[in-house]
């Protein structure tokens, strides 16, 4: 247990939908990262929230939104749903600004149909 | 854009064999290089390595390092079933704040 918690675990929607994925880092953690995860493809960085500020953006969707909030977790907002967004989306935490060592949740699937 | 390439994409041994996992970067600005073992979920950390020609072990793992080459290795001696994972290489960016994965190599150990 990496002490990074998500929820929902497993999530099914249609098209069009829009979902929030929720995060908790660990304790005492206050660098959060979000990567996609698809079929075939490794780990795609999405976005990092240091302390609640955004310090660092990668391929992350117009459609996608996320943030951090003052007791540290946090939110990946993912709009206008479609097919191919249907992947496992992990969060990760690190104490320090700068990354090292992370250390994932169990990671949410999401479906979309 | 910033690249890493693992090879080979899928490996199939026998239990006790070794093998040896490949990684290979192309980025702006090495930091340093990252293995994780990817079992049912989540990724968990391996190794760090930082410095080219020093190894780090843990157990039956080992990996090292080239900065010159731009690649690293990952060998697993006297394999076990327990072993079989997707190993993920990533290499953290200086000054970017991010992770670069791999695609990763799917390893699996038959009894």
């Amino acid at each position: 247990d990496s002490g990074v918690t998500q929820t929902p675990k497993h999530l099914i929607t249609a098209t069009g939908q829009r979902v929030t994925l929720r995060c908790s880092p660990r304790s005492g953690d206050l660098s959060v990262y979000w990567y996609q995860q698809s079929l075939d493809q490794g780990l795609q960085f999405l976005i990092q929230y240091y302390n609640g500020e955004e310090r660092a953006k990668g391929n992350i969707l117009e459609r996608f939104s996320a943030q951090q909030f003052p007791d540290l977790h946090s939110e990946l907002n993912l709009s206008s749903l479609e097919l191919g967004d249907s992947a496992l989306y992990f969060c990760a935490s690190s104490p320090s600004q700068g990354v090292g060592e992370l250390f994932f949740g169990e990671g949410s699937r999401l479906t979309v149909l | 854009e910033d690249k890493v390439v693992q090879s080979p994409l899928s490996l199939v041994v026998h239990e006790g064999d070794t093998v040896t996992l490949n990684c290979s970067y192309e980025v702006t600005n090495f930091r340093s290089l990252l293995w994780y073992k990817q079992e049912k979920k989540a990724p968990t950390f391996l190794f760090m390595l930082t410095s080219s020609g020093i190894e780090k072990k843990s157990g039956r793992l080992s990996s090292i390092l080239d900065k010159k080459e731009l690649f690293s290795i990952l060998n697993i001696t006297a394999t076990q079933t327990g072993d079989s994972a997707i190993y993920l290489c990533a290499v953290l960016i200086q000054g970017a704040q991010k992770l670069v994965f791999g695609q990763g190599t799917r390893l699996t150990i038959n009894p």
